[in-house]
């Protein structure tokens, strides 16, 4: 299909290490988000692109998560250190960018990845 | 206190109910309003789509938005056992990309066979 995808589906990881997680958007879509979602909690917004800049990083919970996007199309979350905190789905979804007035901008979602801190 | 509050359920019905879904919030910027559906291991899906208040009806599904009580609900009729799901509102003050969404923290529904 040509959703977005995401990668990988699951991670688990150790306390300290770092974890790269990687975003498709659907092709043509140029905005991009990132989304973390805790258990029993809605999606906290991280980051958002727009091309290959982000104008939005005040979600970002810490100077441990960073991300890029590279020719308008493929993100990745970079979190350094992981903690147990850390510990949760990221999901990514795209839009096609300007939208229009009133609204016509929906986003589109990835499966997520599941991230484990130990 | 959180910016939108849903009660997170679980919600259990029986087959052919009526749904009710609830999101209440505090801020009053909010014009763009959303309903998700998130199955078990999935991304949510968007449901439904409406702007300031008032009712927009899409097959079985309702969305009424109630600005003045700063309230928005989610109604289905007929529910099926396909229903059960995570239902998560979300809303914007402003449309177009990079329109930050808030979301509530989803109620998780059952309907029974």
């Amino acid at each position: 299909g040509a959703g977005v995808s995401q990668s990988p589906s699951n991670k688990v990881t150790e306390k300290g290490k770092d974890v790269e997680l990687r975003c498709d958007p659907i092709s043509g879509h140029t905005a991009l988000y990132w989304y973390r979602q805790s258990l029993g909690q809605g999606l906290e917004f991280l980051i958002y692109f727009q091309g290959n800049s982000a104008p939005d990083k005040s979600g970002l919970p810490s100077d441990r998560f960073s991300a890029e996007r590279t020719g308008g199309s493929v993100s990745t979350l970079t979190i350094q250190r992981t903690q147990q905190e850390d510990s949760a789905v990221y999901l990514c979804a795209s839009s096609e960018g300007l939208g229009l007035a009133g609204g016509g901008n929906e986003q589109f979602f990835g499966p997520g990845t599941r991230l484990t801190v130990l | 206190q959180k910016e939108v509050e849903q009660d997170p359920g679980p919600l259990s019905v029986p087959e052919g109910a009526i749904v009710s879904l609830n999101c209440t919030y505090s801020n009053s910027a909010f014009q763009y309003f959303m309903w998700y559906r998130q199955y078990s291991r999935k991304g949510p899906e968007l449901l439904m789509y409406t702007y300031s208040s008032g009712n927009k009806e899409d097959g079985r599904f309702t969305a009424q938005v109630d600005k003045s009580s700063k309230y928005i609900s989610l109604f289905i009729r007929d529910s099926q056992p396909s229903d059960s799901a995570t239902y998560l509102c979300a809303m914007s003050a402003r449309p177009g990309a990079g329109n930050m969404l808030t979301f509530g923290g989803g109620t998780r529904l059952m309907v029974k066979p």
